[in-house]
């Protein structure tokens, strides 16, 4: 069964703490996007890759990190260094650059206390 | 930066009235997406637009990209239950290579 799958689905951690949320995919898509969600507003991108080992900032990168070591896999760390991480957090891939479908995970709501 | 603008924020309408939102772009687009996320759920893709004045249509569903490429709306005509979520806009800038979402429309049908 195909799909990207995030992990997971809720995630509490104290603040100062860093985490790191999963996102795997299987379409074979060289593209993977991490977005993130406010209420009342749209998606925000973090970070996207478009190939294995090279990724790029998206418009609020600060005081995220990720890696892309392999292509099925895309992780998101939340640093201490992020000042307001409670958000809902989208994973997306998709086959091309720009002009194809994003598919997105069930995404990860991340709390922090 | 890149300014996607979506209206209206939010839109409450009676079962089987239509349904409009706009999508608005501060510089002319390569290509459109459009996404519905449904509540607690993730954006699903409906349809990317990509030629100037393109009309698309999938069964109540319509989709146009302005003439200037600048501008696109979905309307969904003879609102269900089923249509209930938000609706965003995704614009690819004729320049870059990233999608900017809009702020999306959250559509309440009232049965």
């Amino acid at each position: 069964d195909g799909g990207i799958t995030q992990s997971p689905k809720y995630l509490f951690r104290k603040e100062g703490q860093n985490v790191t949320l999963s996102c795997e995919q299987n379409l074979n898509h060289d593209a993977m996007y991490w977005y993130r969600q406010d209420p009342g507003q749209g998606l925000r991108l973090i970070y996207y890759s478009q190939i294995v080992n090279d990724f790029q900032k998206g418009d609020i990168a600060e005081g995220y990190s990720v890696s892309r070591e392999k292509k099925e896999s895309f992780p998101l760390t939340v640093t201490s260094a992020q000042k307001n991480p409670t958000a809902f957090y989208l994973c997306a891939s998709s086959g091309g650059q720009g002009y194809t479908e994003a598919f997105f995970g069930q995404g990860t709501r991340l709390t922090v206390v | 930066g890149q300014q996607v603008m979506q209206i209206p924020q939010y839109q409450h309408v009676q079962e089987g009235e239509d349904f409009t939102t706009y999508c608005n772009s501060s510089t002319t687009l390569s290509n459109i997406q459009w996404y519905k996320q449904r509540p607690g759920g993730h954006p699903v893709f409906l349809i990317q637009l990509v030629k100037s004045g393109e009309v698309k249509k999938q069964k109540r569903l319509t989709f146009q990209f302005g003439e200037a490429k600048k501008n696109s709306s979905l309307h969904i005509t003879a609102t269900q239950t089923t249509d209930v979520g938000t609706y965003f806009c995704a614009a690819l800038p004729l320049t870059g290579n990233q999608f900017y979402f809009g702020t999306g429309t959250s559509l309440t049908v009232i049965p």
